[in-house]
């Protein structure tokens, strides 16, 4: 199994360009989340998924939007990059445990550096 | 509402001395714990948990116990390593019930030869 995989690992953007962050997992897991880290900052969710079809925003997305037509991909879009999204970019995936809620571990990708200009 | 709240670091060690990283909670009930650690460069992964009250989690001679008198789930080790030197977070589970994980801030561990 590979993980999470998260595509690409380092990009740089001009301000006001547009791209997409692909995150994949092949754990057949239910829940996906995108985060962004920055220095001082700790881990902020941007938005997540707890299901194919379903996304829901976390504590920071304005200015990314997300897509998951297929359970094992979760998509961050960045429509018009600014230079404040310059950030370590983390997929995570997990799986609850029916009957012990809260329990389940988060599997991190290798994280996604990207630098606005 | 719920949140966790770390020792500030960074915090710097020679090789071999021993390693406390603070971590109180505040939340309804009796959540399960956990620590994630970062290595440089890479994403993070889970270190250990705690389910419940009293439990003690350990991986890779790390041990944090599960406090509720003191709500605290303390990180420790006898001994550190310079491959120790990471970023940990502790970490507890959103009461959503969305998988969603509130994270602390993180704690830098330098260690020195």
């Amino acid at each position: 199994n590979a993980g999470v995989t998260q595509t690409p690992k380092f990009r740089v953007l001009k301000t006001g360009q547009s791209m997409t962050l692909l995150c994949a997992q092949d754990m057949n897991h239910e829940y996906m989340y995108w985060y962004r880290q920055d220095p001082g900052m700790g881990l902020r969710l941007i938005h997540y998924s707890v299901g194919e079809g379903t996304t829901a925003k976390g504590e920071v997305p304005d200015g990314y939007n997300v897509s998951r037509l297929k359970k094992q991909n979760f998509l961050l879009g960045l429509e018009s990059a600014a230079p404040s999204q310059t950030s370590v970019y983390f997929c995570a995936s997990s799986y609850p445990v029916r009957g012990a809620w809260g329990t389940d571990t988060q599997y991190f990708g290798p994280g996604t550096r990207l630098t606005v200009l | 509402g719920d949140s966790v709240t770390q020792m500030e670091g960074p915090v710097t060690l020679s090789e071999e001395a021993c390693l406390t990283i603070n971590c109180t909670y505040t939340a309804t009930g009796y959540p399960s714990l956990f620590w994630y650690v970062q290595y440089p460069g890479e994403g993070l992964q889970l270190l250990l948990k705690a389910t419940k009250a009293d439990d003690k989690g350990s991986n890779k001679g790390f041990e944090a116990t599960y406090r509720k008198e003191t709500t605290s789930f303390h990180l420790e080790k006898g001994s550190v390593q310079v491959s120790d030197s990471a970023v940990y977070f502790c970490a507890l589970p959103d009461p959503s019930n969305t998988g969603k994980l509130i994270f602390g801030q993180g704690t830098t561990l330098q260690v020195k030869p």
